[in-house]
């Protein structure tokens, strides 16, 4: 079966720390894999894209993150957070035999305390 | 370059009515698609139209419809409205719409129309 598990609802952490969100996915098909960020009251803003070749990406804001496909997973780091990166961050998924259609993990809310 | 432009922004409707949100891809872009968000379910994919035919659906009832245009703006219409059809719906526009993903192929989100049902 094709899923995608954010592993943390929730996530505190106080300003200029790292932070890291988790995100893994099930898949017999090839990927595509995407981060995504909601702030309130707003549609999804592209922060990074794994789409081939290097596993390591980088994002906007200071985002990258790193497929690991013997792990399956595409877990999404900052080294040091503002308070303005309190949002909702989503992972995403393209299953490589699935027209227009993203797989969307269940949300992190990332909380940046002063 | 005008983004995603999903009209209107906020609706309200009551139960047993019918309603249509209607969203303006990218300029150029021919891949409309659909989702739903609401607290409970996450976001769920509804539909996907490219060249005025739609080529996947969601696990929706037939209640969710949807149509695309020759400009490649796109309606999606929800018939006998639930409570449970209360959410954020977003549209989201890529280029191609191949299922190999090149950089032109990333789906870009509007801002949403978030329906509230009384």
């Amino acid at each position: 079966a094709q899923s995608v598990t954010q592993l943390d609802s929730q996530v505190p952490v106080f300003e200029e720390a790292p932070v890291e969100l988790r995100c893994n996915y099930s898949s017999s098909v090839s990927v595509y894999l995407f981060w995504y960020v909601q702030y309130p009251n707003q549609g999804l803003q592209l922060l990074l894209k794994y789409l081939s070749g290097s596993t390591l990406v980088k994002g906007i804001n200071g985002f990258e993150a790193e497929f690991n496909k013997s792990q399956t997973s595409f877990h999404l780091r900052k080294p040091s957070v503002h308070i303005s990166d309190t949002a909702e961050y989503f992972c995403a998924v393209r299953f490589g035999t699935s027209y227009g259609k993203l797989t969307f993990g269940q949300g992190t809310i990332l909380t940046v305390h002063p | 370059k005008a983004g995603v432009t999903q009209t209107p922004r906020y609706l309200i409707k009551t139960r047993g009515q019918q309603v249509t949100l209607s969203c303006s891809p990218i300029s150029g872009h021919r891949s409309v698609s659909w989702y739903q968000q609401t607290p409970g379910q996450g976001l769920q994919f509804l539909f996907e139209y490219f060249s005025e035919t739609q080529r996947n659906k969601g696990n929706f009832p037939g209640r969710f419809s949807g149509r695309q245009f020759s400009n490649s703006r796109s309606e999606m219409n929800v018939s006998t409205l639930e409570l449970g059809d209360s959410a954020l719906y977003l549209c989201a526009s890529s280029a191609t719409g191949e299922l190999f993903i090149g950089a032109k192929n990333i789906q870009y989100f509007g801002a949403g129309t978030r329906l509230s049902v009384l």
